[in-house]
């Protein structure tokens, strides 16, 4: 079965450092995406960033990238210069056919940025 | 495009009641999915339709849970009866189908059952 490990529950980083939240995730397929997640306060879940299994670079979105590495099964994101709005929770996810494409999640990491 | 519509945002009902959440994915997508969110469980992913046929249900929690998507767009997710422990947030989420394209969410449904 597919799965996604996220074991960090919190992290703590200054305004301006670069944070970096760890994935791993586990499947037997070949072909597969993966995916981040953003959920403010609010409760709104916003898509950050898509790694496909097969994309030879590491994806980035601005201020975000994806460490892919394939050998290890992990996707941990990066996120640079950190603001204040960047604390949240942060989910990783995955796409396979393993799973029908259904949209699996990890459990998530709570993100704090301090001032 | 409006995104992904669902109603209520907020239910609050009595234990036994029957609770029908409503869900309108993004037009043209042929993928839906419906999770629940708790802090103990995280998001969990209840039920999975491809072009509005159930395609996993093995999420949902018991035979007090049934979801149907009666044409392209529309979606509900129906508890009857309603405990205490179906307290969540209830997201609706939906995308083309493929491993490369990422689900767009509603707002969510915060359910209560007192």
């Amino acid at each position: 079965a597919q799965k996604i490990t996220q074991t960090q529950p919190g992290m703590f980083v200054q305004e301006k450092e670069a944070v970096t939240l760890d994935c791993t995730y586990d499947t037997s397929d070949q072909s597969y995406g993966l995916f981040w997640y953003k959920q403010p306060s609010s409760g709104e879940m916003i898509f950050l960033i898509y790694q496909g299994s097969y994309d030879e670079q590491n994806a980035t979105e601005g201020r975000y990238s994806l460490n892919f590495q394939k050998a290890r099964k992990s996707a941990n994101l990066v996120i640079s210069a950190s603001q204040l709005g960047d604390s949240a929770m942060y989910f990783c996810a995955m796409r396979g056919n393993q799973a029908g494409t259904a949209l699996i999640f990890g459990k998530g990491t709570t993100l704090s940025v301090s001032s | 495009d409006a995104g992904v519509i669902q109603s209520p945002r907020h239910e609050v009902t009595e234990m036994g009641q029957e609770v029908t959440l409503r869900c309108k994915p993004i037009s043209g997508h042929n993928s839906l999915f419906w999770y629940r969110q708790t802090m103990m469980r995280g998001l969990e992913l209840l039920i999975y339709f491809n072009n509005n046929v159930p395609i996993d249900d093995s999420g949902m929690p018991e035979d007090r849970f049934s979801a149907k998507m009666p044409n392209a767009s529309f979606s509900t997710l129906k508890i009857q009866p309603s405990e205490p422990r179906d307290s969540a947030v209830y997201f609706c989420a939906s995308s083309w189908r493929g491993i490369n394209t990422e689900a767009f969410f509603g707002q969510g449904t915060r359910l209560t059952v007192v």
